[in-house]
């Protein structure tokens, strides 16, 4: 039972647009929930984060918004750039468990 | 900066070999983990360890054994290598205390299995 889901394999945004990209989550008992990027043949890098107790938080021109009446979150990219063209990685923990990750979504930004 | 260090960044191994892939980090962490990613099915957890000489079964150990005589090194074995386990493998660690979260990943091993 997949208890993150990243429903849109992937996404095509134009350069200097908003890139939205959505997870959904089954576990209301997450504490934590994390973005991660990853490009080819490179391990992933952690991105932003937000508590469980938070419903947004923002660094730069990344925003992760959580609504956990839906059980849901959303990375927003303003603008976006060719160089956030990656794969991005939803996850969440709970105490100190190990994360779990969604499937990804591949981001294409278009110059 | 954390930094983890994954020994080989591509592997080729033929079918039936005993294979190693040896992680290591620098940050003192206590946790650490071994992912494969493949296509479609993102990063899937195959062992971990909380501490030095503990291991913990992931989502898919099966065809694997793991290592922790030190608490820095961190190691996977695949005893008898298959075709089946081409993928890319990715090491992790993190610390229990602060940002008890965050997991910092290693560059990746890309195994492919002939």
């Amino acid at each position: 039972d997949q208890q993150v889901k990243q429903n849109s394999p992937s996404l095509s945004v134009q350069e200097g647009r908003i890139s939205i990209l959505n997870c959904d989550y089954t576990n209301s008992m997450f504490d934590y929930f994390l973005w991660y990027k990853k490009y080819p043949a490179e391990g992933p890098t952690f991105l932003i984060s937000i508590s469980s107790i938070k419903d947004k938080n923002e660094d730069g021109r990344f925003t992760v918004f959580l609504n956990k009446s839906a059980k849901h979150l959303s990375l927003h990219i303003v603008p976006s750039q060719p160089g956030d063209s990656a794969v991005y990685f939803c996850a969440a923990i709970r105490g100190n468990t190990p994360l779990v990750f969604g499937k990804g979504t591949r981001l294409s930004v278009i110059a | 900066d954390v930094k983890v260090t994954q020994s080989s960044r591509y592997l080729v191994k033929r079918t039936g070999e005993k294979v190693f892939l040896e992680c290591v980090q620098d940050m003192d962490h206590e946790n650490m983990f071994w992912y494969r990613q493949d296509p479609g099915l993102g990063l899937r957890l195959i062992y971990f360890s909380y501490d030095v000489k503990m291991k913990e079964k992931g989502d898919i150990p099966e065809g694997y054994s793991v290592s922790r005589e030190k608490k820095e090194r961190f190691s996977l074995i695949l005893e008898s290598a298959s075709t089946n386990q081409t993928s890319m493998y990715l090491c992790a660690s993190r610390t229990t205390s602060g940002r008890a979260h965050e997991q910092f990943f290693g560059p990746g091993t890309r195994l492919t299995v002939l």
